[in-house]
């Protein structure tokens, strides 16, 4: 069975640091793209971050780009997410997501909020 | 970036209703290499998206046969024939032919 389990999240005030993990397990982690995607607290989905297989091919929007970093260590079936000088509108749900023919499976999610 | 435009924005259904929902692309979805890569997804109340339909109409295995998806091009359908009232949530498309990923706006289904 698939799992994604992500951890990491929390409140943090705005210009701060967080890291999140994905922990994943049921497939063979290293074969696939991963991705984290947000939602905003009432709000829709929206995609974050896209990493290659190898790691050596990272994707982001321009609302997070120079500020998030997607990484993955493959001998341990994880995926993170680096979120530096953090606003407010970064506040949501943050989803890792497996891209099979498309984002399939999905982790539960951990929430983030940033505020003062 | 692609736009996805979902409608409706809400949809009230009795159970055993069958009901739709259009998902409408600003660009061709077809990839190069033959492939279509639309899916639909559920969110349930507090529940993390899940997978029901990827390339446009194949069903996700463990989904149930009266969930299905139909289109091609820009124009795409989810329906539901005979509505459950755990099929109650938030509906969205995705696409992932072109980068980046983006999502509809959703559809909220509820019970009338």
């Amino acid at each position: 069975e698939v799992q994604l389990v992500e951890s990491g999240g929390g409140l943090v005030q705005p210009g701060r640091s967080l890291k999140l993990s994905c922990a994943a397990s049921g497939f063979t982690f290293s074969n696939y793209y991963m991705a984290w995607v947000r939602q905003a607290p009432k709000k829709g989905l929206e995609w974050v971050a896209t990493i290659s297989t190898s790691g050596s091919r990272t994707y982001y929007p321009d609302s997070v780009k120079g500020r998030f970093t997607i990484s993955r260590d493959n001998a341990k079936s994880s995926l993170y997410l680096q979120m530096n000088s953090l606003k407010s509108e970064d506040t949501a749900t943050y989803y890792c997501a497996r891209r099979g023919e498309g984002p399939d499976y999905w982790g539960q999610g951990v929430m983030v909020t940033v505020s003062s | 970036d692609v736009v996805l435009t979902q409608t409706p924005p809400t949809l009230s259904a009795t159970i055993g209703q069958s009901v739709s929902i259009s998902c409408r692309s600003s660009q061709s979805l077809l990839h190069s290499n033959g492939n279509t890569y639309l899916n639909w997804l559920l969110q349930r109340p507090g529940q993390p998206p899940q997978l029901l339909i990827y390339l446009v109409s194949r069903l996700e295995s463990g989904v149930p046969n009266r969930f299905s998806g139909s289109g091609s091009g820009t124009d795409f359908t989810l329906k539901i024939s005979g509505v459950e009232a755990e099929d109650l949530g938030v509906y969205y498309c995705v696409q992932s032919t072109h980068a980046p990923w983006t999502f509809g706006g959703g559809t909220k289904l509820e019970l009338k």
